[in-house]
């Protein structure tokens, strides 16, 4: 079935960069998106990446994928305070369907 | 651009009571809404496909009969609790694609508080 794992926290010094990892099931997967909740907010797509694609990058944020280990990894460069979230990883199969959650990492970024 | 609103943001409801939440989608046509629901601090699950016209997708485990959906037209889904109880307690989400575009767009989410 479909599974979408990622570790549950990770704690980073401001200005280093953070990378959280993320590993899914479904290999039918063609969206591959990370989202970014802050407490007691709603959901903001950082950014996302198709299954064809090996790397993305915006900003400070890269997103690489491991398509044959099924595995996405999203790096932040520099962290800031202001990144502190929980960081959702998730999937679809098309960009209309259903997505998939993993459980999220909770950054917490130290002084 | 695209939004998706909820309401309400924030609903305190006796046991035994039902409780709507209203997901609009403000300035395009949705025939699918999806409702996800999320403990705190724990990931969304989803619960139920919303298709405008006619029945809505449930995902296993949650109960048809508890969590009335209707897609009333092309920019309002409702999600009704029915005989809320205190396990009822989470933030729902709706979500609705928009078409031609890669991007769900979510709304700001309701937390329900069952008393």
């Amino acid at each position: 079935g479909e599974d979408v794992e990622q570790s549950l926290f990770l704690s980073v010094r401001e200005g280093d960069s953070s990378v959280i990892n993320c590993t899914y099931t479904d290999s039918s997967s063609t969206y591959l998106y990370w989202y970014k909740q802050e407490p007691g907010a709603g959901l903001q797509l950082l950014t996302y990446i198709f299954s064809n694609m090996d790397m993305k990058q915006d900003q400070r944020l890269t997103v690489l994928l491991n398509k044959k280990d099924k595995h996405l990894s999203l790096r932040i460069a520099d962290t800031q305070t202001g990144d502190s979230a929980i960081y959702f990883c998730a999937e679809s199969i098309n960009r209309d369907d259903k997505i998939i959650f993993g459980k999220g990492t909770r950054l917490h970024i130290l002084p | 651009g695209a939004v998706v609103s909820q309401h309400p943001s924030r609903v305190i409801c006796k046991s035994g009571t039902s409780v709507k939440i209203e997901c609009r989608s403000l300035d395009f046509q949705a025939t699918t809404m999806f409702w996800y629901r999320q403990f705190p601090k724990k990931s969304l699950m989803l619960m139920a496909t919303s298709n405008e016209g006619s029945k809505a997708t449930y995902e296993q485990g949650v109960e048809k009969d508890k969590f009335l959906i209707n897609h009333a037209s092309l920019t309002l889904s409702t999600l009704t609790v029915t005989s809320a109880h205190p396990e009822d307690s989470s933030f729902y989400i709706c979500s609705a694609p928009r078409g031609g575009n890669y991007e769900q767009y979510f709304g700001p989410g309701t937390r329900l508080t069952v008393t």
